[in-house]
């Protein structure tokens, strides 16, 4: 059975600080894992999506990296700015299921000013 | 596109009662997920359609819970008799395929007394 943990919980930055979020996954065999942002009662908005066959992808000053073998994604962000306070959530599909996404719990990044 | 809708954002409601969730997709896209997040279990799936089908009803967490998709831009998740343990934020996302980024609506908070 697919697992998804990000550690750690929580983590408080001062702005400025470049920082990385950890996700790990116990069935190597995925289809694309995803990262997403939540903010505080509101929805999820995805950030990125990084396919099983791409080692990385960058959007702005995100960089999520994916390894596989591993089982193990990071979430970088470059410059942090009190904006990027939310909850950020990794997810990927469940065995062979393209859409049955499995979440793990999120990490709650707070940027101080 | 205005994005995922979902209504109504919250429902207060007592033991014992019918609550019905609506939820109306991104016009264009062919697959629909209903998912439920909680503190204690965090984001999980209920079920997810395509082409309108269920595809996969596994997480739905017993017959009181019952989803539907009657044409391609609405769908409803129905709770019979609602408990209090029901009570959490339910999403509702869409995508162009079972594959690609996931679009979340606002969700909509459930409060069952």
């Amino acid at each position: 059975k697919q697992e998804v943990t990000q550690i750690p919980a929580a983590l408080s930055v001062p702005e400025g600080e470049n920082l990385v979020l950890n996700c790990s996954f116990t069935d190597s065999a995925i289809y694309n894992l995803q990262w997403f942002r939540q903010d505080p009662g509101k929805g999820l908005t995805s950030l990125l999506l990084i396919q099983s066959s791409q080692r990385e992808q960058t959007s702005g000053r995100l960089n999520a990296s994916l390894d596989k073998s591993s089982g193990r994604s990071t979430l970088y962000i470059a410059a942090s700015q009190p904006g990027d306070s939310a909850t950020y959530l990794c997810a990927v599909p469940h065995g062979g299921s393209q859409g049955n996404l499995i979440f793990g719990k999120g990490t709650k990044l707070s940027v101080k000013p | 596109d205005a994005g995922v809708i979902q209504s109504p954002r919250h429902e207060v409601t007592e033991m014992g009662q019918e609550v019905t969730l609506r939820c109306k997709p991104i016009s264009g896209h062919n697959s629909l997920f209903w998912y439920r997040q909680t503190m204690m279990r965090g984001l999980e799936l209920l079920i997810y359609f395509n082409n309108n089908v269920p595809i996969d009803d596994s997480g739905m967490p017993e017959d009181r819970f019952s989803a539907k998709m009657p044409n391609a831009s609405f769908s409803t998740l129905k709770i019979q008799p609602s408990e209090p343990r029901d009570s959490a934020v339910y999403f509702c996302a869409s995508s162009f395929s079972r594959g690609d980024i996931q679009y979340f609506g606002a969700g909509t908070r459930l409060s069952v007394l």
